[in-house]
């Protein structure tokens, strides 16, 4: 199994663009999360989907963010318009189950910078 | 709020020592306590984890040491290698709800 799949490992984009996260969960899993990781807040779970359908999006720092899920096999983080304090490294995570005893499997992440 | 709160920031060990990084929780309800284990450009990946019905886990050179009265918990990490050089995150959750991370720990093992 390839793992979760995150595209791009790195974008530097400049503020007021939109800028679009990828990711492709593990084959089989139904729960997918999005996370965000700074020196400062550490891992901040961003929102979590179960079986494509979002469950919490409590999460998602502002209008600005927004998540997809249109299948099992592939979701999107968006932001817009960005901003330099969304600089970070965004993860996503899938599992078999909502919150499995046996952890999370986290793709290498994306890297973004706003200037 | 943090949920998690891990110690310390940073740590550097020298090889074969041991390392220590504490993290303390409030929430009484919290009943699974993982760690993670983080390199640089990757993503975090699950090393060991507790229950609160037992004191200490041990998996090769790792071991968590739980102290359920002082809602406290511990990474060992005996014979420290450079190998072992990365980031480590405790967390904790509620069996069948999210996962609260610390804010991690980079840890240098010196040769």
């Amino acid at each position: 199994d390839a793992g979760v799949i995150q595209s791009p490992r790195h974008e530097v984009t400049e503020m007021g663009q939109e800028v679009t996260l990828r990711c492709k969960p593990i084959s089989g899993h139904n729960s997918l999360f999005w996370y965000r990781q700074t020196m400062m807040r550490g891992l901040e779970l961003l929102i979590y989907f179960n079986n494509n359908v979002p469950i919490d999006d409590s999460g998602m720092p502002e209008d600005r963010f927004s998540a997809k899920m249109p299948n099992a096999s592939f979701s999107t983080l968006k932001i817009q318009p960005s901003e330099p304090r969304d600089s970070a490294v965004y993860f996503c995570a899938s599992s078999l189950d909502r919150y499995p005893d046996y952890g999370y499997t986290f793709g290498s992440g994306t890297r973004l910078t706003v200037v | 709020q943090q949920q998690v709160k891990q110690s310390p920031q940073s740590l550097i060990v020298q090889k074969g020592g041991i390392s220590i990084i504490n993290c303390a929780y409030e929430n009484t309800a919290f009943d699974y306590f993982p760690w993670y284990q983080q390199f640089p450009g990757k993503g975090p990946a699950l090393l060991i984890a507790i229950r609160p019905d037992v004191s200490e886990k041990k998996e090769g050179r790792f071991t968590i040491s739980f102290n359920k009265s002082a809602k406290q918990f511990s990474l060992h990490i005996m014979d420290s290698q450079p190998g072992d050089s990365a980031t480590y995150f405790c967390a904790a959750s509620i069996t069948g709800n999210q996962f609260y991370f610390g804010t991690g720990t980079s840890l240098t093992v010196i040769p």
